[in-house]
């Protein structure tokens, strides 16, 4: 099985200021036939179900602001939101689709300085 | 409107058993692969398994294989997850997602709680 390990599991940021969270897996999830990475970053509010915001790594769903950022390859990813808001406390999941079992990480919870 | 409604959580002894449903509505349903995760009280997420859209091809995570099943009905745009033998920690909030195969989950429902407690 691949093991996703996050970190920090929990941060505290300044409004307006960057946050960075950390996502490594433990053998790549590039597949190198279409140079895609099988990973993706999931927010979930309290009380309410995970929404994708990032998938392959790096490519933003529709409708996610742009302060959301993905990047890494292989087996270290970062998700960055730059310009922290107020509605971003939540807490961050990455998950890798390369093979099952689909792993998560174990969270990253983010909360307002 | 895409939607998932899940329904069918509830409390359940030590090894009994219990089905959840998931209502899909807004898309095509049997186009499209179908997962279920779930999330302990205060955990994280855990995948549990994934169904492909015609429903011939399943995968289970190790810690439920022999124990869940899943299964789906296209004629009635509906998932399943029959649960059997359950356990203590199988207690969580399970959620129903669209998941295809080497694909994220792009989305999912507001999930139901099963308690597993005498």
């Amino acid at each position: 099985d691949i093991v996703m390990t996050q970190s920090p599991d929990s941060l505290a940021v300044s409004l307006g200021e960057r946050a960075t969270i950390n996502c490594k897996s433990s053998q790549s999830v590039l597949y190198s036939s279409n140079n895609k990475n099988y990973l993706a970053w999931y927010q979930q509010k309290p009380g309410q179900p995970p929404k994708l915001l990032i998938d392959w790594a790096s490519t933003r769903e529709f409708g996610v602001p742009d302060r959301f950022s993905g990047s890494g390859s292989g087996t270290d990813f970062t998700l960055t939101i730059s310009g922290l808001q107020a509605e971003d406390v939540a807490v961050y999941y990455c998950q890798q689709y390369y093979s099952t079992p689909y792993t998560f990480g174990q969270g990253t919870k983010l909360e307002i300085k | 409107e895409m939607q998932l409604l899940e329904s069918g959580g509830d409390l359940v002894q030590p090894g009994g058993s219990l089905r959840l449903s998931c209502a899909a509505s807004g898309f095509t349903f049997s186009s499209y692969g179908m997962s279920w995760v779930r999330q302990a009280p205060g955990k994280g997420l855990e995948w549990v398994s994934t169904i492909s859209g015609g429903g011939g091809t399943t995968y289970y995570a190790d810690s439920v294989k022999g124990r869940f099943t899943i299964s789906r009905d296209n004629s009635k745009n509906t998932l399943y997850l029959q649960m059997n033998s359950l356990r203590a920690e199988d207690t969580a909030v399970y959620y129903c997602a669209r998941q295809d195969f080497l694909y994220p989950i792009d989305h999912w429902g507001q999930g139901t709680l099963v308690t597993v407690s005498s």
